[in-house]
């Protein structure tokens, strides 16, 4: 069983260029979201989604665009990619309760020079 | 919006003692949890509480969850250097609010 799996682990990109960051779960679970993690600050929600075809912002949204398509995956996009989105970023995904447990790929740690 | 505030920012002490952690939200907590974060992996759940003055013990976790359900606490007994990590508190609500985290290191 993969859990959450989170493509690629690392990446560099140069000012301007574009990327999508992959994520995909095989739990079967309705609600997926994105975090940026940067230091001293937490993570961050990006946008969310709970379930195919319905996304929504989160905190920090912008310069991102995401899309559902189907249960299992989640994509983020970076729409032209500026030093400020340097960090690493994690994909979660979890099923519907209050108690629900939130489980987490192993995050894409993205340089932007 | 929601604030979550951790403190310690930073947290260093001897194998076997004692620390706590705590957790205070701007507003009252829809689910709070506790996650812990290793370097180089994603958060992981520890506990979840949902009742106001709940407390739940995990080994040697206890986590106290304050009456009014805007507060909550970590405390850890004797602790083992496997609990140096990132604390985090969170709000879910099919989404994570989190706090900015406490670093624990605990030195052999």
């Amino acid at each position: 069983n993969a859990g959450v799996t989170q493509t690629p682990k690392f990446q560099v990109l140069k000012t301007g260029q574009s990327m999508t960051l992959q994520c995909a779960q095989d739990m079967n679970h309705e609600y997926m979201s994105w975090y940026r993690q940067d230091p001293g600050m937490g993570l961050r929600l990006i946008h969310y989604s709970v379930g195919a075809g319905i996304t929504d912002q989160g905190e920090v949204p912008n310069g991102y665009n995401v899309s559902r398509s189907t249960t299992e995956d989640f994509p983020l996009r970076l729409l032209s990619a500026a030093p400020s989105q340097t960090s690493v970023y994690f994909c979660a995904s979890s099923s519907e309760g209050r108690d629900t447990e939130a489980f987490f790929g192993q995050g894409t740690r993205l340089t932007v020079v | 919006t929601q604030l979550l505030e951790q403190s310690p920012q930073f947290l260093s002490i001897q194998e076997g003692e004692n620390l706590t952690v705590y957790c205070n939200s701007s507003s009252v907590f829809s689910s709070l949890q506790w996650y812990r974060q290793e370097p180089g992996e994603g958060p992981v759940l520890l506990v979840t509480v949902v009742t106001g003055g709940e407390v739940k013990k995990l080994k040697r976790l206890t986590f106290q969850f304050g009456d009014a359900r805007k507060d909550s606490s970590l405390h850890i007994t004797a602790a083992q250097p496997g609990d140096t990590g990132l604390y985090l508190c969170a709000d879910y609500d099919y989404k994570l609010s989190f706090g900015a985290g406490t670093t624990v290191t605990v030195r052999a």
